[in-house]
């Protein structure tokens, strides 16, 4: 079993919806969980990074993480045509553990 | 402006022609890290670098060497390419004082093997 596991999608969406980003993990010590977004010809970059269980916000973004079910996600309302890109979760563990990735195409 | 800069953007070779991508941080980070970017395999990590003179093979280092001689460069050396080492590689670096492990990317090479 892979210690992060992502659907790759690739996910289209109309402008203004709400989308829904998932990961699950295998071992339930960790935790911190991180969100990249890297867009097409780019390097990945930070997006949002979450302690332990719980909600964070961050504008049109908000990341979640359950621990009881060893699932995190990735909320975004309001889509934006230039929220187009591929997300990875990622999972610190000495190094970085980075799911597959999830490309998000949204449509105007 | 803090970066990691990776050269070059796209490289085209043949089996067996040994070359070399570089790539440099400008933010005085010691951990360095290199992977590869495959559909449906995500990112592997091929080699790492805690310091100046550390380095440790990452998940997938069989056909690739690095080396860190100074705290800013971390190159990664192609021996002998393969074909199944097209792939688009990233270098990447972070502070081991950063609780989050935040890497900062560079934009990548796209590495064709004929």
């Amino acid at each position: 079993q892979k210690e992060v596991e992502q659907d790759p999608g690739p996910l289209s969406v109309p402008e203004g919806a709400i989308v829904s980003l998932n990961c699950t993990y295998s071992n339930s010590a960790f935790q911190y969980f991180m969100w990249y977004r890297q867009y097409s010809r780019k390097g990945p970059e930070l997006l949002m990074y979450t302690y332990s269980s719980g909600n964070k916000e961050d504008g049109r973004f908000t990341a979640q993480v359950d621990k009881s079910s060893k699932y995190i996600s990735l909320f975004i309302r309001d889509s934006q045509p230039s929220d187009s890109a591929t997300y990875l979760c990622a999972i610190p563990r000495g190094k970085l553990i980075f799911g597959q990735g999830t490309e998000l195409s949204v449509k105007p | 402006e803090a970066q990691v800069t990776q050269n070059p953007r796209y490289l085209i070779t043949v089996t067996g022609k040994k070359l070399t991508v570089t790539c440099s941080q400008n933010m005085n980070h010691e951990y360095m890290s290199w992977y590869r970017q495959d559909p449906g395999l995500g990112l592997r990590q091929i080699y790492y670098s805690m310091n100046v003179e550390v380095t440790d093979k990452g998940d997938v280092p069989e056909g690739y060497k690095v080396s860190r001689k100074e705290k800013r460069n971390f190159p990664l050396i192609l021996e002998s390419p393969s074909p199944n080492q097209t792939s688009l590689y990233f270098c990447a670096s972070s502070s081991l004082g950063s609780r989050n492990e935040k890497l900062f990317f560079g934009s990548g090479t796209q590495l064709s093997v004929l």
